[in-house]
């Protein structure tokens, strides 16, 4: 069964905060992760690709576990126009099933 | 630019009225998608395409019809609406299966 899961949110922090969203996969040969950030009624877009050794970019940092299978995303220093909702990608590398995406989890980020 | 783009953005229509909702992109990407989104249920694969003349259904096929005939262009037909169709859709692209991919800014359809 091919499943992606994330938390379900919605996460309501103050401006400044650190959050962490975190994101199971249940088939071990996943090969390739993804963050997407979606607004409201907008199309998603990447955020970032996770890779092996866990990467970084600016406020916002991905880590991989593949012996847990689960993929986590953190920002630092919340932002109001941080406020979206973040969507976990997974790469089952199974012919014709291309990328599973997670349901998505809110974050709203308030003054 | 780099794009997908998607028309009409919004459609209003009546039940069993066929459509044809386009989806180009102009990034000689290789891999195309078709995903409807509804609340609570995230996004769901609807079709997809490998190369021009390589289609295939992903979860949610009933219903809707595509064609690749050309490598910028991946149309998703509904052949007769139904409410059930109501949606968010989005069009995707990508180098290829597996790889990032980049969405069109969606089609709001409301079938009535």
């Amino acid at each position: 069964r091919k499943e992606v899961e994330q938390d379900p949110g919605p996460f309501n922090v103050p401006e400044g905060a650190t959050v962490a969203f975190n994101c199971t996969y249940s088939n071990s040969a996943s090969q390739s992760f993804f963050w997407y950030r979606q607004d409201c009624r907008k199309e998603p877009k990447l955020l970032m690709s996770v890779y092996s050794s866990g990467n970084e970019d600016g406020r916002f940092t991905a880590q991989l576990n593949r012996a847990s299978q689960y993929i986590s995303l953190l920002i630092r220093d919340s932002k109001l126009s941080d406020s979206a909702t973040y969507l976990c990608v997974v790469n089952l590398n199974q012919a014709g099933t291309a990328l599973i995406f997670g349901k998505g989890t809110t974050l709203s980020v308030s003054s | 630019e780099a794009q997908v783009t998607q028309n009409p953005r919004y459609l209003i229509t009546v039940t069993g009225k066929k459509l044809t909702v386009t989806c180009s992109q102009n990034m000689n990407h290789e891999y195309m998608s078709w995903y409807r989104q509804d609340p609570g249920l995230g996004l769901r694969q609807i079709y997809y395409s490998m190369n021009v003349e390589a289609t295939d259904k992903g979860d949610v096929p009933e219903g809707y019809k595509v064609s690749r005939k050309e490598k910028r262009n991946f149309p998703l037909i509904l052949e007769s609406p139904s409410p059930n169709q109501t949606s968010l859709y989005f069009c995707a692209s990508s180098p290829a299966e597996g790889y990032e991919q980049y969405f069109g800014p969606g089609t709001r359809l409301t079938v009535t």
